[in-house]
């Protein structure tokens, strides 16, 4: 089965540059979805198809996808920003959608 | 503003039976493919089924084919997730969303929790 790997937690200070990957094979091919998920909060899309925004997301998210890693980037990190992150894919070859374990971002 | 809200989680004994259902609003409902997500608590999210807008056709993650399936009622903008012979490890909070064109999920339930205990 497809299997996508994200680091399990990323720790920066306010104002800096948070980068979250996701790795899977060739899953440049492939349209990627991440999510934020606060404590006791259903997920919220903020990165569609490699890089759309959906409405109401700000334009510090940004994402991008080549080879075998996606991206998620948050430009200019908040206090607000501190949540568990989540890649997605659907998988072709199985008919099944894929996360991601979760990335925790912890803004110091 | 597109909604989706999940009902029907609580407290069932192993092997026992629950219908989950997701009443959904703001949007053409019968046009979206719809899926059902879990999550462990303390966990991640775990993708369970999906359903295409028609719902002629069904997709099951290999934990639960054969024991849940998937339906939906167009004329009633209703989803719903019959799950049967639970098991301890189905337990978990039960999220209900839309799909995109491009198999993003947007916008998810709140949830319901299923616990499943003797």
């Amino acid at each position: 089965s497809y299997v996508l790997t994200q680091p399990p937690s990323v720790s920066l200070a306010p104002g800096k540059t948070a980068t979250i990957t996701c790795g899977g094979d060739n899953i440049g091919s492939k349209s990627v979805h991440w999510y934020q998920q606060k404590p006791g909060q259903a997920p919220v899309l903020v990165i569609s198809y490699d890089n759309d925004r959906p409405s109401g997301i700000p334009d510090r998210f940004s994402g991008s996808n080549s080879g075998n890693t996606a991206t998620l980037t948050i430009s200019r990190v908040e206090a607000g920003d501190e949540a568990d992150y989540y890649c997605q894919v659907w998988d072709n070859a199985s008919d099944h959608f894929v996360f991601g374990a979760g990335t925790h971002v912890t803004v110091l | 503003e597109m909604q989706v809200l999940e009902s029907g989680g609580g407290l069932v004994q192993p092997g026992g039976s629950l219908r989950l259902s997701c009443a959904a609003s703001g949007f053409m409902f019968g046009d979206y493919a719809m899926s059902w997500v879990r999550q462990t608590p303390g966990r991640g999210l775990e993708w369970v089924s999906s359903i295409t807008g028609s719902g002629r056709t069904t997709y099951y993650a290999d934990s639960v084919r054969g024991r849940f399936t998937i339906s939906r009622d167009n004329s009633q903008d209703i989803l719903l997730l019959q799950m049967n012979s639970l098991r301890v490890d189905d337990s978990a909070k039960y999220f209900c969303a839309k799909e995109g064109m491009v198999g993003a999920f947007d916008p998810w339930g709140p949830g319901t929790l299923v616990t499943v205990s003797s």
